[in-house]
């Protein structure tokens, strides 16, 4: 199992541009969510999904786009980045009940200039 | 409001000696599960060890142990003989069992090991 995949590792973009960060899992897990870590901080949540086409928000969802069209895949869409949107992020996963653990990919670095 | 809080932004820890981490937590749900994570300065999550609301134990992994004390909220993670590979941020996380079963995350401890 690959588990938790994420793509870029590294991203540079200028303020007003847009992109995507892909997120993938294959171990069947119902729940996914994207989390940013800004330095110093704990995580925040700010997309989640418990099952394909069913999509909600978490505690910052202000600037970011997600969709669940299969189990597998939960990208997150940057609509017109900005530097506050510097950050760290993952993607994770775990079977839907609150006593399974998430796993988490490894995290994409993105930098807003 | 906050629901998780960790109250040790840093700690310094001598090499093979004991730590506690600190955690409280706040939620009004009866089933919810706590987790503690570790964070290395490689920067991945890794999942250390896991207490439901309903465990009359305390959970234990290794050389990790949780420190439930339910009636006052708080989840303490020990670390017995630390190792200087112990060195990392530490969050402690919940997942309530109502809603759509979140995990949210304190701001994290980052421990020191050292030699």
């Amino acid at each position: 199992n690959a588990g938790v995949t994420q793509t870029p590792k590294f991203q540079v973009l200028k303020t007003g541009q847009s992109m995507t960060l892909q997120c993938a899992q294959d171990m069947n897990h119902e729940y996914m969510s994207w989390y940013r870590q800004d330095p110093g901080m704990g995580l925040r949540l700010i997309h989640y999904s418990v099952g394909a086409g069913i999509t909600d928000q978490g505690e910052v969802p202000n600037g970011y786009n997600v969709s669940r069209s299969t189990t597998e895949d939960f990208p997150l869409r940057l609509l017109s980045a900005a530097p506050s949107q510097t950050s760290v992020y993952f993607c994770a996963s775990s079977f839907a009940t609150y006593h399974n653990e998430q796993f988490f990919g490894p995290g994409t670095r993105l930098t807003v200039l | 409001a906050q629901k998780i809080t960790q109250t040790q932004p840093g700690m310094f820890v001598q090499e093979k000696e004991a730590v506690t981490l600190d955690c409280t937590y706040d939620t009004s749900d009866q089933s919810y599960g706590l987790f503690w994570y570790k964070q290395p300065s490689s920067g991945e999550m890794i999942f250390l060890i896991y207490q439901g609301s309903y465990d009359e134990q305390n959970a234990t992994e290794g050389r990790y142990s949780l420190n439930f004390q339910k009636a006052r909220k708080s989840a303490n993670l020990v670390i017995s003989a630390s190792q200087l590979g112990d060195s990392a941020m530490y969050f402690c996380a919940m997942r309530e069992g109502g809603g759509a079963q979140k995990l949210v995350f304190g701001q994290g401890t980052r421990l020191t090991i050292n030699p």
